[in-house]
């Protein structure tokens, strides 16, 4: 069964430095794959997604991700982290051939800023 | 900006009781799905919903659940009989597109089950 894999359940990062956020999902044929981000008490923004096209995908707030195929990895990176980003960061795959559309969710990942 | 919303943002019950938890979705969107996540946990996939009929359930979606779109805007979640391990945040979400499309998530009602 299709799984996603983040590694790190809690990351801190202090202002001004590299975020980066591990994500590898197991399957032989790559899915669409979607970072969302949650921010306390809402619910689960889209950050980015890949679906096939470009291996480099650009988000909001800065965010972007690189589909790896041969790491089965997608990887969420931010040059310069803001107080702004800390929340918890989640990776999602969809199946390529699933017809109804579900996300299935890694464990998540705590992103702390420190000033 | 349209959203998901969701009523009522926290529900708390006694076991055995039947919960209801509302969702609008957003209006153009077709898909719509219910997910939870038990504190500590990971989110979890339960059903996606499309032209008014279950389009897939998790095993988690017993019989205890069901969903149902009952009028042209909401979406609602049915747990029959509340059981201790219900006790979670649950997420509606809405999409234009199945695979592939971006889901809106509304912000979860969280239900305490006692």
């Amino acid at each position: 069964a299709q799984s996603v894999t983040q590694l790190g359940s809690h990351v801190s990062v202090s202002e001004g430095a590299l975020v980066l956020l591990r994500c590898n999902y197991s399957s032989s044929v790559p899915p669409y794959l979607f970072w969302y981000v949650q921010y306390p008490n809402q619910g689960l923004q889209l950050l980015l997604k890949y679906t096939s096209a470009a291996t480099l995908v650009k988000g909001i707030n800065g965010f972007e991700a690189e589909f790896k195929k041969s790491e089965t990895s997608f990887h969420l990176t931010k040059p310069s982290a803001h107080m702004s980003d800390a929340a918890e960061y989640f990776c999602a795959v969809t199946p390529i051939y699933n017809q109804g559309g579900k996300l299935i969710f890694g464990q998540g990942t705590e992103l702390s800023v420190k000033p | 900006e349209p959203e998901v919303t969701q009523t009522p943002s926290h529900q708390v019950t006694q076991m055995g009781q039947e919960v209801i938890l509302r969702c609008v979705p957003i209006s153009n969107h077709l898909y719509f799905y219910w997910y939870r996540q038990i504190l500590g946990q990971k989110v979890e996939f339960l059903v996606s919903f499309y032209n008014n009929e279950i389009s897939e359930k998790s095993e988690i979606f017993d019989d205890q659940f069901s969903v149902e779109r009952p009028d042209g805007s909401n979406f609602t979640l049915k747990i029959r009989s509340t059981k201790l391990e219900d006790s979670a945040m649950y997420f509606c979400a809405s999409s234009e597109a199945s695979v592939g499309g971006e889901q809106f998530f509304g912000p979860g009602t969280r239900l305490t089950v006692l």
